[in-house]
């Protein structure tokens, strides 16, 4: 089955600066690559995701790589704000499926005022 | 709209007890999903239920039962409780027909002494 590690499991990063966190996983039939946030007390959120057929994808101050040759990805926040605070999710699975997909162990991010 | 709505938020069993943990969505969609949540660890689905009428294990089954009791609700049911199912417990929905996203309840921080 399908292995998704996740770097680094915490991260503090000084408001204004960016945020990267990493994500590789196993298995080269994985086409679908989302992110969730997950704030206190409250259940993940999807905030991006990418699918094998594109190497980049922005939303806004976010933005998400992908490296399918290698079988890593990546989450790029940018101009971060104490809001970003949360833990964030990486996730690998087929295109369609949810019940498929396999979750990382997670980051939670820290942001610095 | 109240999305996905998991009853109860916090809940403490003795070894051996039974409950069960509801959950029920407004947004009309097809699958619905049980995940478990430990620390460093992620999300590990326990069980699925694809559409009204089926319901598929997922990772982490043992020591569960599920009901998919209509198409807006999706309970899991713990037997007899052990610690190790000490968990945050996270019900979710999705509609493949739109889209992959998953929607997540607030989750049931579960303690079994």
């Amino acid at each position: 089955g399908e292995n998704v590690e996740q770097h680094p499991s915490t991260l503090s990063v000084q408001e204004g600066d960016s945020a990267v966190i990493k994500c590789t996983y196993s298995d080269s039939a994985s086409n679908y690559f989302p992110w969730y946030k997950q704030e206190l007390g409250k259940g993940p959120q999807l905030i991006i995701d990418i699918r094998s057929n594109v190497g980049e994808k922005k939303d806004q101050r976010i933005a998400v790589t992908l490296n399918k040759t290698a079988k890593h990805f990546s989450l790029h926040i940018t101009e971060t704000q104490p809001e970003d605070s949360a833990v964030y999710f990486c996730a690998a699975g087929p295109n369609f499926g949810n019940e498929k997909l396999t979750f990382g162990t997670g980051t939670r991010l820290t942001i610095i005022p | 709209n109240a999305g996905v709505t998991q009853t109860p938020k916090f809940q403490v069993l003795k070894t051996g007890q039974s409950m069960t943990l509801q959950c029920a969505q407004d947004m009309n969609h097809n699958s619905m999903y049980w995940y478990r949540q430990d620390p460093g660890m992620g999300l590990r689905l326990i069980y699925y239920s694809a559409s009204e009428g089926t319901t598929d294990k997922g990772e982490v089954p043992n020591g569960y039962n599920v009901s998919r009791l209509n198409k807006r609700e999706f309970s899991l049911r713990l037997e007899s409780a052990a610690p190790s199912q000490t968990s945050v417990y996270f019900c979710a929905s999705s509609d493949l027909r739109t889209g992959t996203e998953l929607f997540f309840g607030s989750g049931t921080q579960l303690s079994v002494l």
